[in-house]
């Protein structure tokens, strides 16, 4: 089956922006979606379709793809978007479901 | 908005079957949706174990499917996961989540805040 590959990790300063990508053969065909992940606490939904948010997710939050790559961007990064991200999409081999292995983002 | 609470037994001794239910709120599992489950194994990533929608339709990862079983009672409004045969292996953070299925998607847009089952004799 398919795979989404993530970057373990990625650090952003404090306001300034940092892109995160999710890549895997699925992204060709179907949507990237988005969850944060704080220590502690359950997912929540960041973005997902083409570039929706749902209600409550800050619109420093945008979601893009091109390809087998899906992105998500933090424009002006705050100290409380330090957190886990994953990207999960339909599986090619459908009607499978594909999680990333996630990335940590540190705000300096 | 959905709410989605976890319940089950924290301890599962190897080679027995973990049983898990999920008690939805403030909507009724009957007038459709989609609903997951996801575990987590401590200190990784998040895997998929299977969806289920209000018809008992069932979507499986490949890698579970021989031991997985999901269910929904709508007359309770609860869904249940059923994993047989557990290890250590098993050990993790259970979530279960509202999902949306679209040609094109298959996302978890509400979770529960998780169980934590460990397997251990």
């Amino acid at each position: 089956s398919s795979e989404l590959t993530q970057d373990p990790t990625v650090s952003v300063a404090l306001g300034q922006t940092v892109r995160i990508t999710c890549q895997g053969d699925s992204l060709r065909s179907y949507y990237a979606s988005w969850y944060q992940q704080k220590p502690g606490q359950a997912p929540v939904l960041v973005i997902y379709g083409e570039n929706i948010r749902p209600s409550g997710i800050p619109d420093r939050f945008s979601g893009s793809s091109s390809g087998n790559t899906a992105s998500l961007t933090i424009t002006g990064a705050q100290a409380e978007d330090e957190a886990d991200y994953y990207c999960n999409s339909r599986d090619s081999n459908d009607p499978h479901v594909l999680f990333g292995g996630g990335t940590k983002v540190t705000v300096l | 908005q959905v709410q989605l609470q976890e319940s089950g037994p924290g301890l599962v001794k190897p080679s027995e079957t973990l049983s898990l239910t999920c008690a939805v709120s403030d909507y009724s599992i009957s007038r459709g949706y989609y609903w997951g489950w996801i575990r987590q194994p401590p200190g990784k990533g998040l895997e998929w174990i299977g969806s289920i929608n209000h018809s008992g339709r069932t979507y499986y990862s490949p890698s579970l499917k021989s031991r997985v079983t999901i269910s929904v009672d709508t007359s309770n409004n609860q869904l249940s996961l059923r994993l047989s045969s557990v290890t250590a292996a098993d050990t993790a953070i259970y979530y279960c989540a509202s999902t949306t299925v679209t040609t094109i998607l298959h996302y978890f847009d509400y979770w529960g805040q998780g169980t934590l089952v460990t397997v251990s004799s």
